[in-house]
Protein backbone atom coordinates (compact mmCIF):
# COMPACT_ATOMS: atom_id res chain seq x y z
CA UNK A 1 0.00 0.00 0.00
CA UNK A 2 1.61 3.20 -0.77
CA UNK A 3 2.30 5.57 2.09
CA UNK A 4 3.94 8.86 1.92
CA UNK A 5 5.36 10.91 4.99
CA UNK A 6 6.94 14.01 5.27
CA UNK A 7 9.78 14.83 7.24
CA UNK A 8 11.61 18.03 8.10
CA UNK A 9 12.35 21.04 10.29
CA UNK A 10 8.89 22.85 11.74
CA UNK A 11 10.36 25.82 12.81
CA UNK A 12 12.32 27.92 9.95
CA UNK A 13 13.26 31.46 10.66
CA UNK A 14 12.14 34.63 8.32
CA UNK A 15 13.81 35.33 5.09
CA UNK A 16 16.12 31.30 5.36
CA UNK A 17 15.29 28.59 3.32
CA UNK A 18 12.23 26.06 3.92
CA UNK A 19 13.46 22.02 2.92
CA UNK A 20 11.20 19.04 3.22
CA UNK A 21 11.24 15.41 2.45
CA UNK A 22 8.59 13.20 1.43
CA UNK A 23 9.35 9.26 1.78
CA UNK A 24 7.37 7.15 -0.32
CA UNK A 25 6.75 3.65 0.24
CA UNK A 26 4.87 0.74 -1.35
CA UNK A 27 5.22 2.91 -5.14
CA UNK A 28 8.71 3.66 -6.95
CA UNK A 29 9.04 7.72 -8.08
CA UNK A 30 10.79 6.33 -10.62
CA UNK A 31 7.20 4.58 -11.80
CA UNK A 32 6.75 6.38 -15.54
CA UNK A 33 3.00 6.48 -14.74
CA UNK A 34 2.64 9.23 -12.00
CA UNK A 35 4.32 12.61 -10.58
CA UNK A 36 5.26 13.76 -7.11
CA UNK A 37 3.51 16.75 -5.83
CA UNK A 38 3.60 19.59 -3.30
CA UNK A 39 0.42 21.12 -1.55
CA UNK A 40 0.18 23.36 1.36
CA UNK A 41 -2.40 24.23 3.05
CA UNK A 42 -2.31 27.71 5.67
CA UNK A 43 -3.46 26.86 9.38
CA UNK A 44 -7.54 27.35 8.68
CA UNK A 45 -7.19 28.15 5.30
CA UNK A 46 -7.59 26.50 1.96
CA UNK A 47 -5.20 24.36 -0.34
CA UNK A 48 -2.73 25.52 -2.70
CA UNK A 49 -0.40 23.60 -5.21
CA UNK A 50 3.10 24.57 -4.92
CA UNK A 51 4.61 22.05 -7.73
CA UNK A 52 4.84 18.42 -9.51
CA UNK A 53 7.52 16.34 -10.86
CA UNK A 54 8.13 13.42 -12.66
CA UNK A 55 11.46 11.53 -13.14
CA UNK A 56 11.99 12.22 -16.00
CA UNK A 57 12.54 15.91 -15.79
CA UNK A 58 9.36 17.12 -16.06
CA UNK A 59 8.43 19.82 -14.05
CA UNK A 60 5.15 22.23 -12.96
CA UNK A 61 5.53 24.88 -10.79
CA UNK A 62 2.75 27.22 -9.38
CA UNK A 63 3.47 30.63 -11.14
CA UNK A 64 2.91 32.50 -7.85
CA UNK A 65 5.78 30.81 -6.18
CA UNK A 66 7.56 29.46 -9.09
CA UNK A 67 10.68 32.32 -8.14
CA UNK A 68 11.51 30.35 -4.98
CA UNK A 69 10.64 26.68 -5.57
CA UNK A 70 12.50 23.66 -6.43
CA UNK A 71 11.22 20.19 -6.21
CA UNK A 72 13.06 17.08 -6.96
CA UNK A 73 13.36 13.50 -6.97
CA UNK A 74 15.91 11.04 -5.06
CA UNK A 75 15.17 7.90 -6.46
CA UNK A 76 17.84 6.09 -4.91
CA UNK A 77 16.08 6.94 -1.94
CA UNK A 78 12.39 7.11 -3.07
CA UNK A 79 12.10 10.35 -1.81
CA UNK A 80 10.82 13.43 -3.14
CA UNK A 81 12.34 16.63 -1.93
CA UNK A 82 10.91 20.37 -1.40
CA UNK A 83 13.29 23.56 -1.06
CA UNK A 84 11.28 27.28 -0.36
CA UNK A 85 14.09 30.15 -0.19
CA UNK A 86 12.98 33.09 1.20
CA UNK A 87 10.67 32.27 3.94
CA UNK A 88 7.92 34.61 5.25
CA UNK A 89 5.42 34.46 7.93
CA UNK A 90 2.79 33.89 5.05
CA UNK A 91 4.37 30.55 4.09
CA UNK A 92 3.71 29.55 7.45
CA UNK A 93 1.21 26.32 6.79
CA UNK A 94 0.70 22.59 6.98
CA UNK A 95 3.01 20.96 3.54
CA UNK A 96 1.35 17.83 2.17
CA UNK A 97 3.37 15.92 -0.52
CA UNK A 98 0.70 13.19 -2.79
CA UNK A 99 1.25 11.12 -5.60
CA UNK A 100 -0.19 13.05 -8.52
CA UNK A 101 -2.20 11.48 -11.69
CA UNK A 102 0.23 13.16 -14.32
CA UNK A 103 -1.73 16.95 -13.71
CA UNK A 104 -5.19 15.57 -12.89
CA UNK A 105 -5.59 14.82 -9.64
CA UNK A 106 -3.69 14.26 -6.04
CA UNK A 107 -3.92 10.71 -4.84
CA UNK A 108 -3.40 9.71 -1.89
CA UNK A 109 -2.09 12.51 0.07
CA UNK A 110 0.61 12.25 3.07
CA UNK A 111 -0.60 13.06 6.39
CA UNK A 112 1.53 16.31 6.13
CA UNK A 113 3.73 18.16 8.61
CA UNK A 114 3.16 22.06 10.02
CA UNK A 115 6.27 24.31 9.15
CA UNK A 116 6.27 27.22 10.98
CA UNK A 117 7.55 30.60 9.65
CA UNK A 118 9.24 33.02 13.00
CA UNK A 119 11.97 33.96 14.26
CA UNK B 1 -5.15 30.99 -13.66
CA UNK B 2 -8.24 29.29 -13.30
CA UNK B 3 -10.39 30.03 -10.43
CA UNK B 4 -12.92 28.00 -8.69
CA UNK B 5 -15.87 28.94 -6.81
CA UNK B 6 -17.70 27.16 -4.19
CA UNK B 7 -21.03 27.73 -3.28
CA UNK B 8 -22.58 27.97 -0.92
CA UNK B 9 -18.89 27.95 2.11
CA UNK B 10 -21.20 26.33 4.46
CA UNK B 11 -24.28 24.16 4.63
CA UNK B 12 -25.72 23.53 7.70
CA UNK B 13 -27.73 19.94 7.37
CA UNK B 14 -28.64 17.22 9.10
CA UNK B 15 -28.10 13.40 8.66
CA UNK B 16 -30.18 11.79 5.88
CA UNK B 17 -30.03 14.70 3.61
CA UNK B 18 -29.02 15.14 0.41
CA UNK B 19 -26.65 17.67 -0.07
CA UNK B 20 -25.76 18.97 -3.19
CA UNK B 21 -22.35 21.26 -3.38
CA UNK B 22 -21.55 23.21 -6.67
CA UNK B 23 -18.15 24.23 -8.08
CA UNK B 24 -17.53 26.67 -10.90
CA UNK B 25 -14.59 27.61 -12.63
CA UNK B 26 -13.80 30.73 -14.58
CA UNK B 27 -12.80 28.68 -17.64
CA UNK B 28 -14.03 25.66 -19.16
CA UNK B 29 -12.01 23.01 -17.61
CA UNK B 30 -13.80 20.27 -19.33
CA UNK B 31 -14.04 17.59 -17.03
CA UNK B 32 -11.02 17.77 -15.41
CA UNK B 33 -11.96 18.32 -12.31
CA UNK B 34 -11.75 15.94 -9.02
CA UNK B 35 -13.21 16.53 -5.38
CA UNK B 36 -11.73 16.24 -1.98
CA UNK B 37 -13.06 15.51 1.46
CA UNK B 38 -11.22 16.51 4.24
CA UNK B 39 -11.85 16.15 7.69
CA UNK B 40 -10.34 18.00 10.88
CA UNK B 41 -6.34 16.86 11.70
CA UNK B 42 -6.63 14.76 8.07
CA UNK B 43 -4.77 15.56 4.98
CA UNK B 44 -7.25 15.65 2.09
CA UNK B 45 -8.68 12.20 0.94
CA UNK B 46 -9.82 12.40 -3.44
CA UNK B 47 -13.54 11.31 -4.03
CA UNK B 48 -13.78 11.87 -7.62
CA UNK B 49 -11.94 12.30 -10.55
CA UNK B 50 -12.51 13.20 -13.89
CA UNK B 51 -15.53 15.08 -12.91
CA UNK B 52 -17.74 11.86 -11.97
CA UNK B 53 -15.07 9.11 -11.43
CA UNK B 54 -15.39 7.77 -8.05
CA UNK B 55 -11.95 7.33 -6.55
CA UNK B 56 -10.98 3.61 -4.70
CA UNK B 57 -13.40 2.87 -1.76
CA UNK B 58 -16.03 5.48 -2.07
CA UNK B 59 -19.20 4.85 -1.19
CA UNK B 60 -21.80 4.96 -4.11
CA UNK B 61 -23.50 7.70 -2.06
CA UNK B 62 -20.88 10.30 -3.32
CA UNK B 63 -21.74 11.66 -6.72
CA UNK B 64 -20.40 14.41 -9.31
CA UNK B 65 -21.34 15.16 -12.40
CA UNK B 66 -20.87 18.47 -14.46
CA UNK B 67 -18.29 19.51 -17.22
CA UNK B 68 -17.08 22.95 -18.54
CA UNK B 69 -17.29 25.23 -15.73
CA UNK B 70 -20.01 23.77 -13.87
CA UNK B 71 -19.87 20.99 -11.72
CA UNK B 72 -21.69 19.18 -8.63
CA UNK B 73 -21.14 17.19 -5.67
CA UNK B 74 -23.77 14.92 -4.82
CA UNK B 75 -23.80 12.83 -1.42
CA UNK B 76 -27.41 11.58 -1.71
CA UNK B 77 -28.39 10.69 2.16
CA UNK B 78 -25.35 12.44 4.57
CA UNK B 79 -23.84 9.88 7.04
CA UNK B 80 -22.75 11.22 10.37
CA UNK B 81 -18.67 10.42 8.71
CA UNK B 82 -19.53 12.86 6.14
CA UNK B 83 -19.25 16.09 8.28
CA UNK B 84 -15.99 17.59 6.74
CA UNK B 85 -14.79 20.46 4.36
CA UNK B 86 -15.05 19.36 0.68
CA UNK B 87 -12.74 20.78 -2.14
CA UNK B 88 -13.11 21.27 -5.83
CA UNK B 89 -9.95 20.93 -7.78
CA UNK B 90 -8.83 21.38 -11.89
CA UNK B 91 -5.74 21.01 -13.85
CA UNK B 92 -5.07 23.77 -16.66
CA UNK B 93 -2.20 24.12 -18.89
CA UNK B 94 -0.54 26.39 -16.58
CA UNK B 95 -1.27 24.94 -13.16
CA UNK B 96 -3.71 23.79 -10.62
CA UNK B 97 -6.13 25.58 -8.48
CA UNK B 98 -8.68 24.92 -5.82
CA UNK B 99 -11.52 25.93 -4.94
CA UNK B 100 -12.24 27.80 -1.11
CA UNK B 101 -13.85 24.76 -0.32
CA UNK B 102 -17.21 24.22 1.51
CA UNK B 103 -18.15 23.31 5.11
CA UNK B 104 -21.16 20.60 6.12
CA UNK B 105 -21.77 21.10 9.94
CA UNK B 106 -24.64 19.62 11.57
CA UNK B 107 -28.14 21.99 11.49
Amino acid sequence: QLQLRESGPRLVKPSETLSLTCSVSGESVSNDKYFWGWIRQPPGKGLEWIGSLHHNGRIRYNPSLESRVTVSLDTSRNQVSLNLTSVTAADTAIYYCARDFNFDYFDPWGQGTLVTVSS
Amino acid sequence: ETVMTQSPATLSVSPGERVTLSCRASQNVGTWLAWYQQKPGQAPRLLISGASVRATGIPARFSGSGSGTEFTLTISSLQSEDFAVYYCQQYDKWSYTFGQGTKLDFK
